[in-house]
Formats: structure tokens, C-alpha cells, sequence
């Protein structure tokens, strides 16, 4: 059981907005910024969103990101194939540790 | 460009030990803190251990508090995750992650390494 709760699945055809929800407590998604990795198939997690709406240098600007009190959204839109993965939302929690969400296997039709 | 490879890892009896290692280069590996973060096959992921540049701040997971040791020799660019006690339900990939920061609290973390797998087995 995560400590952040996303949906397990989500999907769009090529060219749709798709946006992944991750909800949480005060103490982490209340207090803290929440954090977006993407993992595609067969690969290590790359870091999406840091911060709550910022992007890495190499990330296009296709994805965003928003955290409104005790939850967070991840929207990509123009979704392409390449984008079929795994996202997970994370932060810190109050309780010295990391938490992440169950994570959302996002499928391009 | 960072670079992470970790090593070490492979089938093991239940109780048994593994020590995981976690080679860095390509950035001053002693100005960062690090982590490192699990993920069952198949599963989601779970941070399991978190180390200040100079080691002074260590945090764990409590699932692997009292049975992991995270250190790290910052001469050698490395990182090692000590695993006693292991249990079947610690069976998953091992990831090394770079800190954006030299503190593991509260910062973020990339990149992240291609993983080791451990498998606790009898």
C-alpha cells in the first residue's frame, strides 16, 4: 500500500491531454513539493517534474505539473507513443522519509 | 554526463547478506548525498535509504531500518547498501540516485542508475 495514491491506469490516442492525479496528506503532499518520474519500459525512472511544475533541461514542455494543497496532477498533452510508461508522483514526508505513489501505466491507444 | 552502476546483486537464502555497490562518476561524487531506491518486479517504488555528502545525516525506510547499513567512500565515487537479515519481500531491482543537493532530506533525486536485482530465495 503507497503512501500516495494514483490511479493505476489512465490511456489517450495521439495528440489528447491526459492528466494523472496523486493525492496525499499534509505532511507530505501538504507540507512539501511533489516530485514526477517517468519509467519507460525496461528502463530506470527519469526525473519528470521537480518542484511541482518544473522541468529538467531536456524535458519537453508537453508535461506539466500542479500541486494544489494535499494533492498534485501531472498533465501531458500532444501525448505521443513514446510517452506509453510508468509515472510516479513522490515527496518528502514529514516523517523523514521519501514516499512515492503506486504509480499509473499510462497507455497511448 | 552522471554515470551510476550499481553491482552486487543476485540470489540469496533468506537471512542471508548481500552488499550492493553503486560506482559514480562524472560529477564530484562527494559534494552530493545519495539514495537508494527499491522496486519489486512488476511493482512500484519504495525509497529505502538516504546519505548525506559527508555521511553525517543517514535515513532508512522503517521496512529496512535495524537490517540495511547505507555508507558510502567518497574517494572511491562509491556507494554501498549493506543487507543482512534479508527477507524474501526485499526481492526487487536496487537503484542508486544522485541528490539534486548535499543533504538527502527534502531535496530531489536524478539521475538514478540501471539498477541490480536481488532475488531472497531458498
Amino acid at each position: 500500500q503507497s503512501v500516495l495514491t494514483q490511479p493505476p491506469s489512465a490511456s489517450g490516442t495521439p495528440g489528447q491531454r491526459v492528466t494523472i492525479s496523486c493525492s496525499g496528506r499534509r505532511s507530505n503532499l501538504g507540507n512539501n513539493y511533489v516530485y514526477w518520474f517517468q519509467q519507460l519500459p525496461g528502463t530506470a525512472p527519469k526525473l519528470l517534474i521537480y518542484r511541482n511544475n518544473q522541468r529538467p533541461s531536456g524535458v519537453p514542455d508537453r508535461f506539466s505539473g500542479s500541486k494544489p494543497g494535499t494533492s498534485a496532477s501531472l498533465a501531458i498533452s500532444g501525448l505521443r507513443s513514446e510517452d506509453e510508461g510508468d509515472y510516479y508522483c513522490a515527496a518528502w514526508d514529514d516523517s523523514l522519509s521519501w514516499v512515492f505513489g503506486g504509480g499509473t501505466k499510462l497507455t497511448v491507444l | 554526463e552522471v554515470q551510476l552502476v550499481e553491482s552486487g546483486g543476485g540470489l540469496v537464502q533468506p537471512g542471508r547478506s548481500l552488499r550492493l555497490s553503486c560506482a559514480a562518476s562524472g560529477f564530484t561524487f562527494g559534494d552530493y548525498a545519495m539514495h537508494w531506491v527499491r522496486q519489486a518486479p512488476g511493482e512500484g517504488l519504495e525509497w529505502v535509504s538516504g546519505i548525506s555528502w559527508n555521511s553525517g545525516s543517514i535515513g532508512y525506510a522503517d521496512s529496512v531500518k535495524g537490517r540495511f547499513t547505507i555508507s558510502r567512500d567518497n574517494a572511491k565515487n562509491s556507494l554501498y547498501l549493506q543487507m543482512n537479515s534479508l527477507k524474501p519481500e526485499d526481492t526487487a531491482f536496487y537503484y542508486c540516485a544522485k541528490d539534486f543537493a548535499s543533504t538527502w532530506e527534502n531535496n530531489y533525486f536524478d539521475p538514478w542508475g540501471q539498477g541490480t536485482l536481488v532475488t531472497v530465495s531458498s
